[in-house]
């Protein structure tokens, strides 16, 4: 299994300008989410996904949209990207098997994003 | 590198010494927490967990206590090596049980002295 695999690695944007990170999954895990890290701040969650055409907002969601139309891929949209949205962007997925039931995450390479 | 480690609190351990990681919670209802190692340029890696009716778990190396009561939780490192050298997170479950969302701490950076 390949894991939890996230594109791009790098990427640098202007002001406005708009973009998708992509982050999929082979280990057919339900829960999937996005995290922002940035120095001395540990992990924010953006939002997250319960499963396929759930999602919903976590800490800090504004200026970010997501869509969970497979099981495998869980996209993070940039509509129009700002300075304060520089930082390094994590998914993690997790395999949730009932209502009593905690797993733990596995998080992606992350991605690098700079907006200028 | 990453510059994920910039103004935390730093441990700083002699090679073959154990390392003991603190870290306070927040939320009284968690019941679910989980202790993760990231290294430089790398996504969290997952280390130990534990579940809030247990007070002690062990893994290889590792050990997490939790004391509920001043919402407390440590992961000690026995024997720490030059690879322990890591920014390490503790994170609380704040969702319910099934729907696994984490809240982090800000991390502690440990490194190894050879």
């Amino acid at each position: 299994n390949a894991g939890v695999t996230q594109t791009p690695k790098f990427q640098v944007l202007k002001t406005g300008q708009s973009m998708t990170l992509q982050c999929a999954q082979d280990m057919n895990h339900e829960y999937m989410s996005w995290y922002r890290q940035d120095p001395g701040m540990g992990l924010r969650l953006i939002h997250y996904s319960v499963g396929a055409g759930i999602t919903d907002q976590g800490e800090v969601p504004n200026g970010y949209n997501v869509s969970r139309s497979t099981t495998e891929d869980f996209p993070l949209r940039l509509l129009s990207a700002a300075p304060s949205q520089t930082s390094v962007y994590f998914c993690a997925s997790s395999y949730s098997i009932g209502a009593h039931s905690y797993n733990e995450q596995f998080f992606g390479p992350g991605t690098r994003l700079t907006v200028l | 590198g990453e510059s994920v480690g910039l103004h935390l609190p730093t441990l700083s351990v002699q090679e073959g010494d154990n390392s003991i990681i603190n870290c306070a919670y927040s939320n009284s209802a968690s019941d679910y927490f989980i202790w993760y190692k990231q290294e430089s340029g790398k996504g969290p890696q997952f280390i130990i967990d534990i579940r809030s009716n247990m007070d002690k778990r062990q893994g290889q190396r590792v050990t997490v206590l939790l004391n509920k009561t001043v919402k407390h939780l440590s992961l000690q490192i026995a024997a720490t090596q030059p690879g322990d050298s890591a920014v390490y997170f503790c994170a609380e479950n704040k969702g319910r049980a099934g729907n696994n969302r984490l809240a982090f701490g800000k991390g502690n950076q440990v490194v190894v002295i050879p």
